[in-house]
């Protein structure tokens, strides 16, 4: 098992350009989440996914998009970036939404918006 | 408003020595509490958990403690090993199962 991976690692951009953060869990888990942290803080929720087709906000949604199209992959659009997303980005998968459910984070995302 | 509170951004701890982590909440509703270590590079991994219906919970050398009446809860590491030097979060959820992190507290075990 790969468990949560992440792809990229690193990735710079200009104010204005989108992209797309890709997870992938391989543990045929239902629930999926991202989540965002910055110096200091912790990790904040953004976006999370019970179940293929289905997605709702976490605290802090504003300028991403999410879906999910498939139960192995959970991507993250940046639509116009903005220097405020500079952060690491965290995808996550558990069996269920219910905190008891232990959560698999992946590796991180680690974003320079400039 | 900070609703999980870590105070300590940083300890440092002797080898074969206690670690003691703090954590104050401020939401009467949470009802489960949870620790996750991260090493640098890498991401969160649980670490051990509480339900609100108990004061303390056990797992080899970590075990957490949960003081309702004040809204705290300690992590306990004994003893301390250098692989334990890490960031600790703390995080609780309440009825809606949505998870709270705390800033989390950078430990240092020293040789």
């Amino acid at each position: 098992n790969a468990g949560v991976t992440q792809t990229p690692k690193f990735q710079v951009l200009k104010t204005g350009q989108s992209m797309t953060l890709q997870c992938a869990q391989d543990m045929n888990h239902e629930y999926m989440s991202w989540y965002r942290q910055d110096p200091g803080m912790g990790l904040r929720l953004i976006h999370y996914s019970v179940g293929a087709g289905i997605t709702d906000q976490g605290e802090v949604p504003n300028g991403y998009n999410v879906s999910r199209s498939t139960t192995e992959d959970f991507p993250l659009r940046l639509l116009s970036a903005a220097p405020s997303q500079t952060s690491v980005y965290f995808c996550a998968s558990s069996y269920g939404q219910g905190a008891t459910d232990t959560q698999y984070f992946g590796p991180g995302t680690r974003l320079t918006v400039l | 408003d900070q609703q999980v509170k870590q105070n300590s951004p940083s300890l440092s701890v002797q080898e074969g020595r206690i670690s003691i982590l703090n954590c104050d909440y401020t939401n009467s509703m949470f009802d489960y509490f949870l620790w996750y270590k991260k090493y640098p590079a890498e991401g969160p991994t649980f670490l051990i958990s509480i339900s609100s219906i108990k004061d303390k919970n056990e797992d080899g050398r970590f075990t957490v403690f949960l003081n309702k009446s004040a809204k705290h809860l300690s992590l306990h590491i004994v003893p301390s090993q250098p692989g334990d030097s890490a960031v600790y979060f703390c995080a609780a959820s309440a009825w809606d199962d949505k998870i709270i992190f705390g800033k989390g507290t950078r430990l240092h075990i020293l040789p």
